[in-house]
């Protein structure tokens, strides 16, 4: 079945730490995305990547990177700059169109928590 | 900017019951209306969408129209059952812009 991965469910980071939450797509999607939602906030955009090589800021991007070497895969590292890291992070895809009426693809996220 | 606005919960219904979580919405140009849905511990699942004024979206009961002259996209649904219970979002997304803009989100409790 196609779809969105993320792994794994549960990560737990030490303070000062880095670390990387894996997301894989086999929809053939070109454009993948990283959200972070907390509780009564909805979701907050990340970072996002229209084709691989090539990814933007979203609206809360500092303290996170990204890259997109695949089609396939868009891994999000957590780094230690990011000060409240603790969160729900989804992944998604969509087609890649001028069209707006694409919808993104989900997967199951990832819940960080500092120890 | 776009943005969305959906009432705020949680809604408390018994089984059976009729549903409607508001939703409107800022947008320039004619945006794309979408709702997700999210059960405790996943990602968000398509519900339904509506890409022009007029539409209705449709899945598994639910039900929402693209109301251009409010600027709303409301969730309906007839009668609900205890496995409805999740969050809704409302979501946006206008134009060539990549960016889905999403509500804060509905909680949604149905009781037997």
């Amino acid at each position: 079945d196609g779809g969105i991965t993320q792994s794994p469910k549960y990560l737990f980071r030490k303070e000062g730490q880095n670390v990387t939450l894996s997301c894989e797509q086999n929809l053939n999607h070109d454009a993948m995305y990283w959200y972070r939602q907390d509780p009564g906030q909805g979701l907050r955009l990340i970072y996002y990547s229209q084709i691989v090589n090539d990814f933007q800021k979203g609206d809360i991007a500092e303290g996170y990177s990204v890259s997109r070497e695949k089609k396939e895969s868009f891994p999000l590292t957590v780094t230690s700059a990011q000060k409240n890291p603790t969160a729900f992070y989804l992944c998604a895809s969509s087609q890649r169109t001028g069209a707006s009426n694409q919808p993104q693809h989900f997967g199951d996220g990832t819940r960080l928590s500092i120890l | 900017g776009d943005s969305v606005t959906q009432m705020e919960g949680p809604v408390t219904l018994s089984e059976e019951a009729f549903l409607t979580i508001n939703c409107t919405y800022t947008a320039t140009g004619y945006p794309s209306l979408f709702w997700y849905v999210q059960y405790p511990g996943e990602g968000l699942q398509l519900l339904l969408k509506a890409t022009k004024a007029d539409d209705k979206g449709s899945n598994k009961g639910f039900e929402a129209t693209y109301r251009k002259e409010t600027t709303s996209f409301h969730l309906e649904k007839g009668s609900v059952q205890v496995s409805d219970s999740a969050v809704y979002f409302c979501a946006l997304k206008a134009g060539s812009n990549y960016k889905l803009t999403f509500g804060k989100g509905t909680l949604l409790t149905v009781n037997p």
